[in-house]
């Protein structure tokens, strides 16, 4: 069975300061993987997504997220950090090799970034 | 673009009555996903539609909970009667087809009292 883990319920980061938000995932075949932000009283926007390629992805508001498949994980990263950065993310991820084309959501993480 | 549109934004109901969400995908959009998320947790799958066809809805509670998407555009999910525990987030999605990342709505805040 597919699942994901954010190991981090909040992670604190000043301005301007790189940020990490950490995913590790499994998966009994090949990995589809997404990173989404929400924000207060919103729904989740996509950032990006990995499927195959480059094992660095880039997507928006300069997020990006390498995909590392010996430590099956998929960390969101940023270089410098922004106080409007502060959100909830969650990683997700599907199966490529199963049928059902099932996403399956962790728990997320509170990115709380600091003036 | 119009994103995917939900109403209600927030609903207030009594237990034991029924209560009904309406979605709107994008435009286009083939596959329509309706999701529960509650306080502090990731979105969890309830049923996902390719058109008009309930493709995986193994995790639907079907004794109380009923999804329809007719003519393969708007979808509504439906609860009869709500209990104290659905109350949540109810998250509607849609994506070009199953292969690609799925657009939320804004979705609908349930409480149930």
């Amino acid at each position: 069975a597919q699942s994901v883990a954010q190991p981090e319920d909040q992670v604190n980061v000043a301005e301007g300061n790189p940020l990490t938000v950490k995913c590790t995932y499994s998966v009994s075949g090949n990995p589809y993987l997404f990173w989404y932000v929400q924000y207060p009283n919103r729904g989740l926007q996509f950032l990006l997504k990995y499927i195959t390629g480059d094992n660095l992805v880039k997507g928006s508001y300069g997020f990006e997220a390498e995909f590392n498949k010996s430590q099956t994980s998929f960390h969101l990263k940023k270089p410098s950090a922004l106080v409007s950065d502060s959100a909830l993310y969650f990683c997700a991820v599907r199966d490529l090799n199963t049928g059902g084309f099932k996403t399956i959501f962790g728990a997320g993480t509170r990115l709380f970034v600091k003036a | 673009e119009a994103g995917v549109v939900q109403s209600p934004r927030y609903k207030i109901i009594e237990k034991k009555q029924p209560v009904a969400f309406w979605c709107n995908p994008i435009s286009g959009h083939n596959t329509l996903y309706w999701y529960l998320q509650n306080l502090g947790q990731g979105p969890e799958l309830l049923i996902r539609y390719e058109n008009e066809e309930a493709v995986d809805d193994s995790q639907l509670p079907k004794d109380r909970f009923s999804a329809e998407r007719l003519k393969g555009v708007d979808s509504t999910l439906k609860i009869q009667p709500a209990e104290l525990g659905d109350s949540a987030v109810y998250l509607c999605a849609s994506s070009l087809d199953q292969s690609t990342e799925a657009f939320f709505g804004q979705g609908t805040r349930l409480t149930v009292v």
